[in-house]
């Protein structure tokens, strides 16, 4: 089982638009929890952090469902500049180990048009 | 804040040729460095990790090869690329605080081409 799932998309949306991702992780040892971004041929960027609560910058809102192993990304007023690859990525300190290893999902791409 | 460097950006090299691609961090001491490689539409494959000079753990069996030098200088090298090899490697950077694993970043990237 993969340790990070996520919906490939595409998703096509229109500017102005409300848009949500999800992705779910199998591993409960997890620990953090993040949205990166991934422009066309360029290097993922980090997006946010996810926090228990929740949170939110901006136009965008991460939850987090530690029960339910499950992690979302909520876009609202999508512009054109948000089309991207949304990668959705866990992380936590192997057994036995002090190195923080982070587990990448195969991420979703976003396409926003006018 | 760190700032990772990648060299070359692009490379175009034979099959059975060597490859020496370089990474160098600043802003920051004794970080985690890791080696990725992103092949065409799909994911990020983690290849090394290092948690400091001379220490290498490699994830994927393969004819690549890492070292870490110096505290913020992290190689990837092959003595024989193979087509296969083509793809885009990604070095990063992260640190640990209050006991958790911290966010990564990402050099720029070398984008290689095996022909």
């Amino acid at each position: 089982r993969k340790e990070v799932e996520q919906d490939p998309g595409p998703f096509n949306v229109p500017e102005g638009a409300t848009v949500a991702f999800n992705c779910t992780y199998s591993n409960s040892a997890s620990q953090s929890f993040f949205w990166y971004r991934q422009d066309c041929r360029k290097e993922p960027k980090l997006l946010m952090s996810v926090y228990s609560s929740g949170n939110e910058d901006g136009r965008f809102t991460a939850q987090l469902n530690r029960a339910s192993q499950y992690i979302s990304l909520l876009i609202r007023d999508s512009k054109l500049s948000d089309s991207a690859t949304y990668l959705c990525v866990v992380s936590r300190f192997d057994r036995g180990s002090t190195l923080g290893r982070l587990y990448f999902g195969r991420g979703t791409q976003l396409t926003v048009w006018p | 804040s760190q700032t990772i460097h990648q060299w070359p950006a692009t490379l175009v090299q034979p099959v059975g040729s060597p490859l020496s691609l370089e990474c160098t961090v600043e802003g920051t001491s004794n970080p985690n460095l890791y080696w990725y490689r992103q092949a065409a539409g799909r994911g990020l494959q983690l290849l090394f990790y290092s948690v400091g000079i001379g220490q290498i753990s490699s994830e994927v069996p393969q004819n690549l090869s890492a070292s870490r030098p110096q505290d913020r200088q992290f190689i990837l090298s092959s003595k024989k690329l193979l087509l296969s090899d083509s793809g885009f490697y990604l070095c990063a950077s992260t640190i640990t605080r209050g006991g958790r694993p911290y966010e990564q970043y990402f050099g720029p990237g070398t984008r290689l081409t095996v022909t």
